[in-house]
């Protein structure tokens, strides 16, 4: 079946830093979309990045990814680390399932940045 | 904008106990769901729901079950809770497809079993 997987359950990074979290995923369709997530303590989940068509990159709040088909990736990268981006991301998969449409997601990388 | 309400936030229960988890969304979305939060594995889909009365089952139904009697709720029974487990339930609704990824999800509802 379709899967994400985050190799990194976390990661620690001195402010000013790149990030780089990284996500590859399974899945037998051909259009795969994929998505990235953050969780910030006491808030709820919300979407950070959604793919766009293979080999282009999107961008969103000073973060970026892109879809690479041929290596069933979606990295999330960021030039230059801040304390507030210190959070939980989920790269997400939307999976086609036999009756109906859901999210499927990684185990998740909690990212924390250090002055 | 909209809102999705989860309730209680907390949640403290005894083994065996069947405990209740609910939530309600203003968004006016067909679809709604709960995921089940644990460290290390993510977030894992327990059950949802593409319109009022439906209900899919997701990879982590076993012990639990659903009801959306209603377009703007939907409810999830832990039917025996199990000792000393802790985790984080979220729910979250969405338009009926997700290839937009846009789902919107609540702030949680902890379980503590004692």
């Amino acid at each position: 079946g379709d899967s994400v997987t985050q190799t990194e359950g976390l990661v620690t990074l001195t402010e000013g830093l790149p990030v780089m979290l990284n996500c590859t995923y399974q899945t037998i369709y051909s259009n795969a979309f994929l998505f990235w997530y953050v969780h910030y303590l006491n808030e709820s989940p919300w979407l950070l990045l959604r793919s766009s068509t293979d080999n282009k990159r999107t961008e969103h709040q000073g973060f970026h990814a892109t879809l690479h088909k041929s290596s069933s990736s979606f990295h999330l990268q960021k030039s230059s680390a801040q304390l507030s981006d210190s959070a939980l991301y989920y790269c997400a998969l939307s999976g086609y399932g036999g009756s109906g449409n859901k999210l499927i997601f990684g185990t998740g990388t909690l990212l924390s940045v250090k002055p | 904008g909209g809102i999705i309400t989860q309730t209680p936030k907390f949640l403290i229960g005894q083994e065996g106990q069947k405990l209740t988890l609910k939530c309600q969304q203003n968004f006016n979305h067909d679809t709604m769901y709960w995921y089940r939060q644990d460290s290390g594995k993510g977030l894992r889909l327990i059950y949802y729901s593409i319109t009022e009365n439906d209900l899919q089952k997701g990879d982590l139904s076993e012990g639990y079950d659903a009801s959306r009697e209603k377009k703007s709720s939907f409810s999830l029974t832990v039917t025996s809770a199990q000792k000393n487990e802790m985790a984080v339930f979220l729910c979250a609704s969405s338009i009926p497809t997700t290839n937009t990824g846009q789902l919107y999800f609540g702030e949680g509802s902890k379980l503590t079993v004692l």
